[in-house]
């Protein structure tokens, strides 16, 4: 089974709102990661946290991670038609291999 | 190069026959990754190798799918007896160690008819 689980499975939101998907695991992690993947095939990396990080930014994305309800969440603010794409979040769960959740679809409506 | 290799892109045959699927990671990357992912879904673990260590197979889905790993950086993904539900995009990607951030490559479509 996987890992982490993201939440909602499919997202649609106009320009320029913020946009908000969210990633529950299940099990201990090292680290948690986020990567975009646009039509094609390719999955391109956004953010690493780490178990002792709590908030990361980078540029107009932020990541929180709460290890006590094992979840974390990816806003994206100030969104843009380029941000549409598929978001997966993804965890070691403790056993050094990277395990994938089933991604949220988010679609940026001009 | 300056990112991680897949090849061929595009792959159709026929069931029942074998297919073979090549990474090139990026050069110097200890870890090695492959993934499943049929249209529209999530990624689906396959195997995982990591330096000179015993890869983890714990994801490949039959005996017919096995992978190796040459001198630590080209990886070579088979399948053997192809069958229809084997159709998806067979994914490639490395870091530089365990716990870092992933490069991935375009991947390879594979259609059996």
């Amino acid at each position: 089974s996987q890992q982490g689980e993201e939440d909602p499975q499919a997202l649609s939101i106009q320009e320029g709102e913020n946009a908000t998907m969210n990633c529950s695991y299940k099990t201990s992690i090292n680290n948690l990661q986020w990567y975009r993947q646009n039509s094609g095939r390719g999955l391109v990396h956004l953010i690493l946290i780490r178990s002792n990080e709590r908030e990361k930014h980078s540029g107009r994305l932020r990541v929180t991670l709460d290890t006590s309800k094992k979840s974390s969440s990816l806003l994206i603010t100030a969104s843009r038609a380029a941000d549409t794409a598929s978001y997966f979040c993804a965890t070691d769960g403790g056993a050094q291999k990277l395990v994938f959740g089933q991604g949220t679809r988010l679609t940026i409506n001009p | 190069g300056a990112g991680v290799s897949q090849s061929p892109s595009n792959k159709v045959t026929e069931k029942g026959k074998d297919v073979e699927l090549r990474c090139d990671p990026i050069s110097g990357h200890t870890a090695l990754y492959w993934y499943r992912q049929s249209l529209g879904q999530g990624l689906e673990f396959l195997i995982y190798f990591q330096g000179n260590s015993a890869p983890d197979k714990s994801g490949l889905p039959s005996d017919r799918f096995s992978a190796e790993r040459t001198g630590g950086s080209v990886s070579t993904l088979t399948i053997q007896r192809t069958q229809q539900e084997d159709s998806a995009v067979y994914l490639c990607a490395s870091s530089l160690k365990r716990d870092e951030k992933l490069f991935f490559g375009s991947g390879t479509q594979l259609s059996v008819l």
